[in-house]
């Protein structure tokens, strides 16, 4: 069964545009929740991590995303796109958080565009 | 520098010949990991570390070989290459169970 799910493999914005990537999870135990931005040919780099507290996290660049249990989400977001933005996104569990060998499991990644 | 690198970056081999990835960190970090990125498929584990001397199966292992003898190496052997293992190949370390950090891939084509 899939474990992450990302809603759209590419997104389109007018830079200055609201940014919003959706990834929701499968776990039936708390888990590890991750946001890995890669730009081309480079390797994967942490943009912002949940693993307990507060379920609203920020992160680097400006981004931020909300841990919401009942929706079983963590939609990516940031109010205002960056041409320096445009890179691909992936979302990542860890299922069971701390109580597994930190196995992550990724989404198949959104690419996102930004417009002039 | 201290982090974590991969090499080759670029690799072109042949059909049947066996490829030798490598990974090293210096961060001494006790969990490493190899990843294969396809497109259409995300990022995909073929096999991790917990620590030296320790190894297990990720989802897609068949045809990949590991080992760890020393912490801060984790090199992937494909033991008679396949066009189906072209692909591009990230390792990454992790001090916990949590955040993983990636090196910078290697781009394998296999003809």
């Amino acid at each position: 069964a899939q474990s992450v799910t990302q809603l759209g493999s590419h997104v389109s914005v007018s830079e200055g545009a609201l940014v919003l990537l959706r990834c929701n999870y499968s776990s039936s135990v708390p888990p590890y929740l991750f946001w890995y931005v890669q730009y081309p040919n480079q390797g994967l780099q942490l943009l912002l991590k949940y693993t307990t507290g507060a379920t609203l996290v920020k992160g680097i660049n400006g981004f931020e995303a909300e841990f919401k249990k009942s929706e079983t989400s963590f939609h990516l977001t940031k109010p205002s796109a960056h041409m320096s933005d445009a890179a691909e996104y992936f979302c990542a569990v860890i299922r069971g958080g701390g109580s597994t060998l930190g196995r992550l499991y990724f989404g198949r990644g959104t690419q996102l565009t930004v417009w002039p | 520098d201290a982090g974590i690198t991969q090499s080759p970056r670029y690799k072109i081999t042949e059909t049947g010949r066996q490829v030798t990835l490598m990974c090293h960190q210096t961060w001494s970090h006790s969990y490493m990991f190899w990843y294969r990125q396809d497109l259409g498929h995300g990022l995909r584990l073929i096999y991790y570390s917990a620590a030296a001397d320790i190894t297990d199966k990720g989802e897609v292992p068949d045809g990949y070989v590991v080992s760890r003898s020393k912490t801060e190496n984790f090199p992937l052997t494909l033991e008679s290459a396949t066009r189906s293992q072209t692909s591009v190949y990230f390792c990454a370390s992790s001090a916990t169970t949590a955040e993983q950090f990636f090196g910078p891939g290697t781009r394998l084509t296999v003809l």
